[in-house]
This record gives structure tokens, C-alpha cells and sequence, in this order.
């Protein structure tokens, strides 16, 4: 079965700060593995996937991910942090050829000035 | 905006009442589904629809019915609700290929069963 994991409720960081939300995934087959990030009122909107190839993927707002499939992680980064980027962050993944999306609990991200 | 658009955004109804969410999705997408979201809890996988067909039902209770008219339309008709059911419901469309199609959100609607 898959699963998702997102260890931490709540992550911390000071503007300008690097961050890291951390993910870890379980399933059978080769994954596809994605983050999303949910505004106050809104839905969630897509940041980066992993498909295949390089296994440092880069997307929105200048956040990036590492894939790793020896630890089956797929922890989100940014080298620098902004107040804007304070939000609610989900990673997810999907098997290849498969219909259904599993979503992690969700981890807060506060970025103090 | 994502191009998904739900309707109503707040709802509060009784116990006994009927009603229905609406969502529309403008991208052209040949795949919907339908998501519960609880606080600290895993979005909820509810349906998904595909083609106009529903391909997945998560062992969603009776009191859940979801209806698909179209490629554009998803419909969840609610009747006698629990209030361990109050939740956001999100509906998302995305353009199914092989399983790497990035699923597009709408803003959800915001049920409170009274």
C-alpha cells in the first residue's frame, strides 16, 4: 500500500534562512512523487514533481527537491526563506500508471522576520 | 487562479437538509476528483472520476454521492450528514496520461454540519 509521511507538524525558520520539510514515501512500484503548498482560503497549488531522471528537481518560487530512493525521501528545500513563502505544504505521491494521489498530513511552515 | 472554480465556498446545513457542492473545471481536462480535507489529517481521496466514469471510490459512506454530467462538471450531493463530516471538500481536474499529470485545485468548499 502507499503512504506518505510527513514527520514534522510544524517547521520554524528565519527569513533568509535555508528550510527543509522532509518527506518519506512508501510504495510498490516506481513512484511519482509531488509537493503542494495550500494558502489561508485557498487549494492547494503545485510547486515541483518527480517524474524521472535527475534527482534534484526544481519548481516554483524557487524551491527544489531531492529524490532519494534509498531512503525513499523527497525532502523539500530552499535555500533562502521569505515570510511569504509561510504556508501549508503537502507532499504526495502516486504509482506509476495509478489513478490514486496520496497525500501527506500536511507540515506548516512559519518564516519569522 | 487554477481554473478550478467550486460552489458555494461556505455551506452550514443540518443534520437532515440536502445539498449539493458544484465545481467546474475550465482547463479542458479529462479527469476530476473529489477530496476531503480535516484538520492534521491526510487529504482524504473521495472519488475520482475519468472520462466521465468513476474509476476510484474510496469507501466513501452512502451519504456521499458524487455525479459527473460531463468532462467540465462534478457534482457531490450531500444528504443527512454527520457532524464529524464537516470538513473542506476540494475538487481538483487534471489531464490524465500515465500517472505523472499534476492535479489542479480548487479554492474548496467549507462544510460545517450542524
Amino acid at each position: 500500500a502507499q503512504s506518505v509521511a510527513q514527520p514534522e507538524d510544524q517547521v520554524n525558520v528565519a527569513e533568509g534562512n535555508p528550510l527543509t520539510v522532509k518527506c518519506t514515501y512508501s510504495v510498490s512500484g516506481n513512484p511519482y512523487l509531488f509537493w503542494y503548498v495550500q494558502y489561508p482560503n485557498r487549494g492547494l497549488q503545485f510547486l515541483l514533481k518527480y517524474i524521472t531522471g535527475d534527482n534534484l528537481v526544481k519548481g516554483s518560487y524557487g524551491f527544489e527537491a531531492e529524490f532519494n530512493k534509498s531512503q525513499t525521501s523527497f525532502h523539500l528545500k530552499k535555500p533562502s526563506a521569505l515570510v511569504s513563502d509561510s504556508a501549508l505544504y503537502f507532499c504526495a505521491v502516486r504509482e506509476v500508471g495509478g489513478f490514486k494521489t496520496i497525500f501527506g498530513a500536511g507540515t506548516r511552515l512559519f518564516v519569522k522576520a | 487562479e487554477t481554473g478550478v472554480t467550486q460552489t458555494p465556498r461556505h455551506l452550514v446545513m443540518g443534520m437532515t437538509n440536502k445539498k449539493s457542492l458544484k465545481c467546474e473545471q475550465h482547463l479542458g481536462h479529462n479527469a476530476m476528483y473529489w477530496y476531503k480535507q480535516s484538520a492534521k489529517k491526510p487529504l482524504e481521496l473521495m472519488f475520482v472520476y475519468s472520462l466521465e466514469e468513476r474509476v476510484e471510490n474510496n469507501s466513501v459512506p452512502s451519504r456521499f454521492s458524487p455525479e459527473c454530467p460531463n468532462s467540465s462538471h462534478l457534482f457531490l450531493h450531500l444528504h443527512t450528514l454527520q457532524p464529524e463530516d464537516s470538513a473542506l471538500y476540494l475538487c481538483a481536474s487534471s489531464q490524465r496520461t500515465s500517472g505523472e499529470e499534476t492535479q489542479y485545485f480548487g479554492p474548496g468548499t467549507r462544510l460545517l454540519v450542524l
